[in-house]
């Protein structure tokens, strides 16, 4: 079952310039995790917020979190030709928290 | 290094020849999964397991088997495979923890049944 759906379906970009993406979910959550998938690679893990954060750094990167609209945004700045990948969302929900529901992604294309 | 590995990367097989794909992890997670990704319908988890002996249905569990012995190993097993199984194979692993629960996902194993 999908939960996270993520916004823009696909966004192109200039290298230098930030890319946003959007993630939104349906229920109650413990934390909401960011991946990215280079072209038919195994997923990598980005970075995690819990339900009690609401922003987080990691490097170039930014997410945020608004639980009370059930939605998070992960920011890439001075976007790199390298970061053309597949960008997904997942939630771990209260009261099963191994289990991850995934998003459909946003595939991000960062031109030179 | 900690990684997932899986093998075979590539597998390409006809309908009904049963086939096992393998997974080992070196982290000493409790949790895996087996999820399979197809265009337009993202990840969907296949089975799961949140330690040894203990596996669970995911949400597309028809086809498919698996098995938890060791801690390191999860192995899929398609004992009939059928077309609408070619797909992108993934296993995944992490902490059975409430804190993180961030997965580590194997390369893939791209399987193509005729």
């Amino acid at each position: 079952s999908q939960q996270g759906e993520e916004d823009p379906q696909a966004l192109s970009i200039q290298e230098g310039e930030n890319a946003t993406m959007n993630c939104s979910y349906k229920t109650s959550i413990n934390n909401l995790q960011w991946y990215r998938q280079n072209s038919g690679r195994g997923l990598v893990h980005l970075i995690l917020i819990r339900s009690n954060e609401r922003e987080k750094h990691s490097g170039r990167l930014r997410v945020t979190l608004d639980t009370s609209k059930k939605s998070s945004s992960l920011l890439i700045t001075a976007s790199r030709a390298a970061d053309t990948a597949s960008y997904f969302c997942a939630t771990s929900n209260a009261g099963n928290n191994r289990k991850l529901i995934w998003g459909l992604g946003t595939s991000l294309a960062v031109n030179p | 290094e900690a990684q997932v590995t899986q093998n075979p990367r590539y597998l390409i097989t006809v309908t009904g020849k049963k086939l096992t794909v393998t997974c080992s992890q070196n982290m000493n997670h409790e949790y895996m999964s087996w999820y399979r990704q197809d265009p337009g319908l993202g990840l969907r988890q296949i089975y799961y397991s949140m330690n040894v002996e203990v596996t669970d249905k995911g949400d597309v569990p028809e086809g498919y088997k698996v098995s938890r012995k060791e801690k390191r190993n999860f192995p899929l097993i398609l004992e009939s495979p059928s077309p609408n199984q070619t797909s992108l194979y993934f296993c995944a692993s992490s902490f059975y923890r409430t804190t993180s629960n961030e997965q580590y996902f194997g390369p893939g194993t791209r399987l193509t049944v005729t």
